[in-house]
This record gives structure tokens, sequence and C-alpha cells, in this order.
């Protein structure tokens, strides 16, 4: 079955901190990777796409890497700020999976003052 | 501004009622999705229809009913013979069927007293 898991599952940081969240998958064969964002209560908005031939790519202080030979990917997020509380969740396409998107559980974020 | 409108945002229904939420889009999307989000767990697929007067039944369909009669707009209802129905439901859409970036409305949250 395919999966996809992140971790931490929750997290504390200070403000102006960084931190870096992780996903492991193991859909074969890939498609695409994105992270969304999920304020508590809303819809989850896209913060990047990843396709296969990509390793870096940056959405402001977001930073997602791919490493498609390992199958992991991470989101660096520099300079904290109270607004980036949330959860971030992790979703990969298989390219023959059809409709399939399989979404990780995410990853809940706090930044403190 | 183009989007995804889901209503209402906050739903109480009695045990044993159907209950029927709106998605409309005007992203001119033929793709439109419904995703059931529950605490600790990733969204989960409920149904999708790639185009008008077609929908497909996704990992946990029972218990719910989808109509697409314009491509606006995607309406979920979920029926009393759904044993769980409390959830947060999130509409989503895309330019094509498993292509494109994937645009989520705010969601609506349900609960079953």
């Amino acid at each position: 079955k395919n999966q996809v898991e992140q971790s931490p599952q929750s997290l504390i940081i200070l403000e102006g901190k960084n931190c870096t969240l992780q996903c492991n998958y193991t859909v074969s064969p890939f498609s695409n990777l994105r992270w969304y964002k999920q304020d508590t209560g809303r819809g989850p908005v896209s913060l990047t796409i990843m396709t296969f031939s990509e390793n870096t790519k940056s959405n402001g202080r977001y930073t997602a890497t791919l490493d498609a030979d390992t199958k992991q990917s991470s989101l660096h997020i520099t300079a904290s700020q109270l607004s980036d509380s949330a959860s971030y969740i992790c979703v990969v396409s298989g390219s023959n999976s059809g409709y399939a998107l399989n979404f990780g559980k995410g990853t809940s974020l706090l930044v403190t003052p | 501004d183009g989007g995804i409108t889901q209503s209402p945002k906050y739903l109480f229904r009695k045990e044993g009622q159907n209950v029927t939420l709106s998605c409309e889009q005007n992203l001119n999307h033929d793709a439109m999705y419904w995703y059931r989000q529950d605490p600790g767990q990733g969204l989960r697929l409920i149904y999708y229809s790639q185009i008008v007067n077609d929908f497909q039944k996704g990992d946990i369909a029972e218990g719910y009913s989808v109509s697409r009669e314009k491509k606006e707009s995607f309406p979920l209802t979920v029926t009393s013979a759904q044993k769980n129905p409390t959830a947060f439901y999130l509409c989503a859409s895309s330019i094509g069927h498993g292509t494109g970036e994937l645009f989520f409305g705010e969601g609506s949250r349900l609960t079953v007293l």
C-alpha cells in the first residue's frame, strides 16, 4: 500500500527560529510531491509542488527538498513567525495511480513568542 | 476573485437526518473532489468528478452521495447510512483529474448530535 509518513507529529519552536519537517514515502512510481499549509479550521493551501527532476523549491521562507532516490522530502521554514503555526501536510502522487493523492497525517507546528 | 466556496461552514444535525454540503467553484476547473478529515488522520477521498454528469467513488464513499449537474457545482450529501458522519469536510478542484494544483475550499464542519 502506498504510504506517506511525516515526522515529527508535532513541534514547538520559538519565534525567529528555523525548523525542518520530514516526509518519507513509498509511493511508486513517483509523479510529484506537494506540501500544503493548513491553518486550524481552514482549507489547505499549496506551498510547493515538486516533480522527479526537482531537488529544491522555495516559496518565500519555505524551502522544500526532494530526494527521489531515498523517497524523502523535507520542508524547511526559516525565521519562523507566529503565523507559521499550522499543520503542514505532505501529499505524494504516483504516476500510475490516476486520481490517487496519498496524504500524510501532517505535522502540527506551534510557533511561540 | 476565483476560488472555491463551501457552505455552510458549520452544520449540526440529528442522527438519522440527511445533510447536503455545498461546493461551488469559479475557477473553470473540470475536476472536483470531496475529502473527509478526522483528527490525527490524513485526508481521505470520498468522491471525485472528472467532468459534468460523471463521478467516481473514492476510498470511503459508503454513506455518501454526490451529483455533478453543473461544472461549477459538486454538492455532497451525507446520508443516514454513514455510521460516523461527524467530521471536517473539504471540497477541492483542479484543472484536470490528477493534474495541476489542487485548490481547496475552507471546509464544512458537520456535527451529528
